[in-house]
């Protein structure tokens, strides 16, 4: 069955630490592999996407995620944080072939104190 | 322009009445996506409609829910007999076939049954 883990259900630091959100999925074909961020009180925004290409993607609010396809892992980063990062944020897959539903993890809440 | 949609934001309702939830999609979006998010879960799949169609309703709980596409624009999700378990906020995704899957999400509605 195709399925998205992410390992950690709430992730505190401080503000300027580094970050990283886990990501783990399952499938048999290739994926299409997105990260999205509700901020509180509003709806899912997409935060970034890997499709093809280089394997690093990086969004100008200094963001970036890895695709590792020998660990089946799309882990989310930040080098600094800032309190405005505070949110959740889900993994997201498709899958290439399939009908284009998004396949999501159960979230992690970031929590950012100063 | 206009994002997605969804009317109304909040619907409480009794156990075993029926509703239906709108969803106004981005304009000129031919794709249209139901999911349904409970607490501390990420969104779940129902329907996904291509056009007027419903390309995939793998994820429709059972024949209870319903979702209708009539002219390949607004779309609604019917829920028959509700049930206390059904419960949570349905989010409505619309996208533009060839935008590399990415999914525009609305606001939700949140569902309480009674």
């Amino acid at each position: 069955a195709q399925s998205v883990t992410q390992l950690d259900s709430q992730v505190p630091v401080f503000e300027e630490a580094p970050v990283e959100l886990r990501c783990n999925y399952s499938s048999s074909v290739s994926v299409y592999l997105f990260w999205y961020v509700q901020y509180p009180n509003q709806g899912l925004q997409l935060l970034l996407k890997y499709l093809s290409g280089s394997t690093l993607v990086k969004v100008i609010n200094g963001f970036e995620a890895e695709f590792n396809k020998s660990q089946t892992s799309f882990h989310l980063r930040k080098p600094s944080v800032h309190i405005s990062d505070t949110a959740e944020y889900f993994c997201a897959v498709t899958f290439q072939g399939g009908s284009e539903k998004l396949v999501f993890g159960k979230g992690t809440k970031l929590t950012v104190n100063p | 322009g206009a994002g997605v949609s969804q009317t109304p934001s909040n619907k409480v309702t009794e156990k075993g009445k029926y509703v239906e939830l709108r969803c106004d999609p981005i304009s000129g979006h031919t794709a249209l996506y139901w999911y349904r998010q409970s607490l501390g879960q990420g969104p779940e799949f129902l329907i996904y409609f291509q056009g007027t169609g419903a390309a995939d309703d793998s994820g429709l709980p059972n024949d209870r829910f319903f979702a209708v596409r009539p002219e390949g624009s607004v779309s609604t999700l019917k829920i028959q007999r509700t049930e206390r378990g059904d419960s949570a906020v349905y989010l409505c995704a619309s996208s533009l076939r060839g935008d590399e899957n990415e999914q525009y999400f609305g606001p939700g509605t949140r569902l309480t049954v009674t």
